[in-house]
């Protein structure tokens, strides 16, 4: 079945460690993104990218970083710089072309990352 | 600032109530608009869209929302809602010199009492 596949699910890290949270996508899909969501603040953006080996930050982007080596991966790693890791991790993706249902953002089932 | 407003939190319902639910964004030029829902342990799926053309847009479940230009609005309707729309819904905004950055709103979660 085509989708988006994230794992881990659940992942728990010590402070001061890094962690890497995978995204795969077999939609052929050229744009793909990371979002955090928290209880109240919605879906907010920590890096997009629109194409292999190109990538943006997005609004939160500070201690996060990814990578974007090949079009069906777009893998995220939380750095032991970011203050306030603990959250839900979403995936996405999307076709760029403008017609039908280009603009659609499918998302994974994200991942839940807590640090102890 | 790029911004996605919802200004209503959190919604509490009966069933057969009439819904609305707000929807603000803070650019100025054209835009593509999103309403998501997130059912209670399910992952984020698309409820309806707006590209261009007519700017009431049906979508799934009954649901409709309405682009008004001139108030920088998308609200998102449902005539009445029944409980299985208990759920959390995302207003997103993604504009056409954005290349393909989106953002979402907060999110508005909805209760409805059977």
């Amino acid at each position: 079945d085509g989708g988006i596949t994230q794992s881990p699910k659940y992942l728990f890290r010590k402070e001061g460690q890094n962690v890497t949270l995978s995204c795969e996508q077999n939609l052929n899909h050229d744009a793909m993104y990371w979002y955090r969501q928290d209880p109240g603040q919605g879906l907010r953006l920590i890096y997009y990218s629109q194409i292999v080996n190109d990538f943006q930050k997005g609004d939160i982007a500070e201690g996060y970083s990814v990578s974007r080596e090949k079009k069906e991966s777009f893998p995220l790693t939380v750095t032991s710089a970011q203050k306030n890791p603990t959250a839900f991790y979403l995936c996405a993706s999307r076709t760029t072309r403008l017609e039908g249902s280009g603009n659609t953002i499918y998302f994974g089932e994200g991942s839940w990352l807590t640090v102890v | 600032a790029q911004s996605v407003s919802q200004h209503n939190h959190h919604v509490i319902l009966s069933e057969a109530a009439s819904l609305e639910l707000g929807c603000n964004y803070s650019y100025g030029g054209t835009v593509n608009l999103f309403w998501y829902v997130q059912y209670p342990g399910q992952h984020l799926q698309l409820l309806l869209k707006y590209f261009s053309g007519d700017p009431l847009v049906k979508g799934i479940k009954g649901f409709e929302a309405e682009f008004i230009k001139s108030k920088f609005s998308f609200n998102l309707r449902k005539p009445s809602v029944q409980w299985s729309d208990t759920a959390e819904y995302f207003c997103a905004v993604n504009a056409r010199r954005w290349a393909s950055k989106i953002i979402f709103g907060s999110g508005t979660r909805l209760s409805i009492r059977p």
